[in-house]
């Protein structure tokens, strides 16, 4: 079945540091791939995304490539900031399954 | 409001005791989800409703957990006879369209589950 995995926690960064998150998946078909940031004491909220191989999701300074050659999803920022301390969650959804499936979530800690 | 809404916020029950969690979903979301975070672990999925569809519920973990949408809007999650395993934050997201080309979740705060 579809599944996604994400490399381990915690990670703890000094700020302005280049931050990477690896995360790879397993499909069956052509899912579109997202990732999704937890903040202390919120809900899952939306990071970025991207529906076809090649595409480059961003937002707010993250970005994440969707390849397919190596079945890859790794979120990237160059300069990570305190503010960005959070659970972040690499995501797959599967058109023809309609539905949603997690990785087990990444903590991040940035020190000042 | 305008978002999913979760409650209640903090539950602590005794072992052995049913709950029962709500989830009322952002108004015109034809999907819901269900999901568990336990402590230092990921999401796991719990179960799927999409419309007036029977609901995927490939990942309850044991037959004391169920789940019922009523009126394909508000959810109701239940655990009888809960266990200290059991304790954990329960997760509920809908969307507008069930996965494909958007897929984004818009999910609550969170049901926070404690068995004594």
């Amino acid at each position: 079945g579809n599944s996604v995995t994400q490399m381990e926690g915690p990670v703890t960064l000094s700020e302005e540091a280049f931050l990477t998150i690896n995360c790879t998946y397993t499909a069956t078909g052509y899912p579109s791939l997202f990732w999704y940031v937890q903040y202390p004491g919120e809900g899952l909220q939306l990071l970025l995304k991207a529906t076809k191989a090649d595409d480059k999701g961003s937002n707010k300074g993250f970005e994440a490539t969707y390849r397919k050659e190596t079945t890859s999803f790794h979120l990237e920022k160059g300069s990570v900031q305190v503010s960005d301390s959070a659970v972040y969650f690499c995501a797959l959804s599967d058109r023809t399954w309609n539905d949603m499936r997690f990785g087990a979530g990444t903590r991040l800690t940035v020190k000042p | 409001g305008a978002g999913v809404s979760q409650s209640p916020s903090n539950k602590v029950t005794e072992k052995g005791k049913d709950v029962e969690l709500r989830c009322d979903p952002i108004s015109g979301h034809t999907a819901l989800y269900w999901y568990r975070q336990s402590l230092g672990q990921g999401l796991e999925f719990l179960i799927y409703f999409q419309g007036n569809s029977a609901p995927d519920k490939s990942g309850l973990p044991s037959d004391r957990f169920s789940a019922e949408r009523t009126g394909g809007s508000v959810s109701t999650l239940t655990i009888q006879r809960t266990q200290q395993e059991d304790s954990a934050v329960y997760l509920c997201a809908s969307s507008l369209v069930a996965g494909g080309p958007t897929g984004e979740l818009f999910f609550g705060e969170g049901s926070r589950l404690t068995v004594l």
